[in-house]
């Protein structure tokens, strides 16, 4: 069965801190796809990142960077120099292109207090 | 850009209404999809539809039904609310593509039964 784990719930930490966000995932299928969402507290699930099976190379979008690893299956998230419009919960999403129901397997997010 | 739109941000209705969740895209997408958003569960799908007319249960349909009569508007309803369906309502859309498309969420419905 499919499974995505977010084994952080909450993280704190101070402004311009780094911080990295865990994602790990389970799934038989070779190809998938992974995608990272952000929430602020206006509730609204932001789209961030998709990253499909075969792409292992790592992404840098501005402070924003994530690490892809097959290998530990893996899609880790880094904020580099937080600040405090990143406090907002993050989730992870896994999805099986394969399977004809378009579902996402979500995490259970993690919550990321950025304290000025 | 993609909009989603959801009818009502903060609902509050009593145990035994009937109680409806609308949500509009505007990118012609043929997807769409309900998810309820709960504390430490994170997003679970409730019904998805790929056309019109067309729908598939997804993870936890009980107690619920959906409507899509149009394209681009996707119905959540709520035949007898009951206080265990207070949680965070999402709707998302996507295209119906080769490749697994990204899903675009509207701003969320905080429905509480009281």
């Amino acid at each position: 069965a499919q499974k995505v784990t977010q084994a952080q719930t909450e993280i704190s930490v101070v402004e311009k801190e780094d911080v990295t966000l865990d994602c790990v995932y389970e799934t038989r299928d070779t190809t998938y796809y992974l995608f990272w969402y952000k929430q602020p507290p206006s509730g609204e699930l932001v789209f961030l990142i998709r990253r499909n099976s075969f792409d292992e190379q790592n992404e840098i979008s501005g402070r924003y960077s994530w690490n892809f690893q097959k290998s530990t299956s893996s899609f880790n998230f880094t904020i580099t120099a937080s600040q405090v419009v990143d406090s907002a919960v993050y989730f992870c999403a896994l999805s099986d292109p394969t399977s004809g129901t378009y579902k996402y397997i979500f995490g259970t997010g993690t919550r990321l207090k950025v304290l000025a | 850009d993609v909009k989603v739109t959801q009818s009502s941000r903060y609902l509050v209705k009593r145990t035994g209404e009937k109680v409806f969740l609308e949500c509009v895209q505007d990118m012609d997408h043929e997807n769409m999809f309900w998810y309820r958003q709960d504390p430490g569960l994170g997003l679970r799908l409730i019904y998805f539809s790929y056309d019109v007319k067309m729908k598939e249960k997804g993870d936890i349909p009980e107690g619920y039904s959906v409507s899509r009569e149009k394209k681009e508007r996707f119905s959540l309803i709520l035949e007898s609310a009951s206080t265990n369906q207070t949680s965070m309502y999402l709707c998302a859309s996507s295209f119906h593509g080769d490749s697994q498309e990204t899903q675009y969420f509207g701003p969320g419905t905080r429905l509480l039964v009281l």
